[in-house]
């Protein structure tokens, strides 16, 4: 079975672009969670979508958005790029999300703001 | 807002030494995980527990839930520089049921 798959692997974009990241779960998995890892905050949980609909969100600002696809693929969009939105930006996905349900990630998209 | 601090953020210790690891929270979670991620991948998994006092085995590694599964620890014995990574641990809150992850240890075993 193919493992959760991230494009792009690598970007860079400048301050006040945009910029949308694509994550294809395992196949069969029905969430997909979006996380943001940087050194100095750690991993912190952007989303979660199940059958097309958002789940759950973090606490951040209307500029981060994602959605999810008919076949559960996911991406996520960050508006008016900042400098501090420089992160690996990881996906990961589980059967349904819940309780002690495994989730898989991704290898991430390194995200650079210039 | 809950939050996991674990100790140490970075060790480094030679080839056959013992470590523990810990994740400590004021908040109870309902399950805690423990991950080890490798540079330009994403976290692993290596175990979930579920029940407060919980003790699991993998191998070299052992994992405890606290009593009031509030904190945890992990403990590798005899590390090898195979175990080198970065080693986070996650609580999933009981109110929202959103993966909280802790900061993270750095761990280099060095031959």
């Amino acid at each position: 079975k193919a493992g959760v798959t991230q494009t792009p692997r690598y970007l860079i974009k400048t301050r006040g672009q945009q910029v949308t990241l694509s994550c294809s779960p395992i196949s069969g998995h029905r969430s997909v969670s979006w996380y943001q890892q940087t050194p100095g905050q750690g991993l912190q949980f952007l989303f979660e979508y199940f059958s097309e609909t958002q789940r759950n969100k973090g606490n951040f600002p209307g500029r981060f958005s994602g959605r999810q696809f008919s076949n559960s693929r996911s991406e996520m969009n960050v508006s008016t790029l900042e400098l501090g939105d420089s992160a690996l930006y990881l996906c990961a996905s589980s059967g349904s999300g819940g309780g002690t349900d495994t989730q898989y990630f991704g290898p991430g998209t390194r995200l650079t703001v210039l | 807002t809950q939050l996991l601090e674990q100790s140490p953020q970075f060790l480094s210790i030679q080839e056959g030494e013992n470590l523990t690891v810990y994740c400590n929270s004021s908040s109870v979670f309902s399950s805690l995980q423990w991950y080890r991620q490798e540079p330009g991948e994403g976290p692993v998994l290596l175990v979930t527990v579920v029940t407060g006092g919980e003790v699991k085995k993998l191998k070299r590694l052992t994992f405890q839930f606290g009593d009031a599964r509030k904190d945890s620890s992990l403990h590798i014995t005899a590390a090898q520089p195979g175990d080198t990574g970065l080693y986070l641990c996650a609580g999933r809150s009981s109110n929202t049921g959103k993966l909280i992850f802790g900061q993270g240890t750095t761990l280099q075993v060095k031959p």
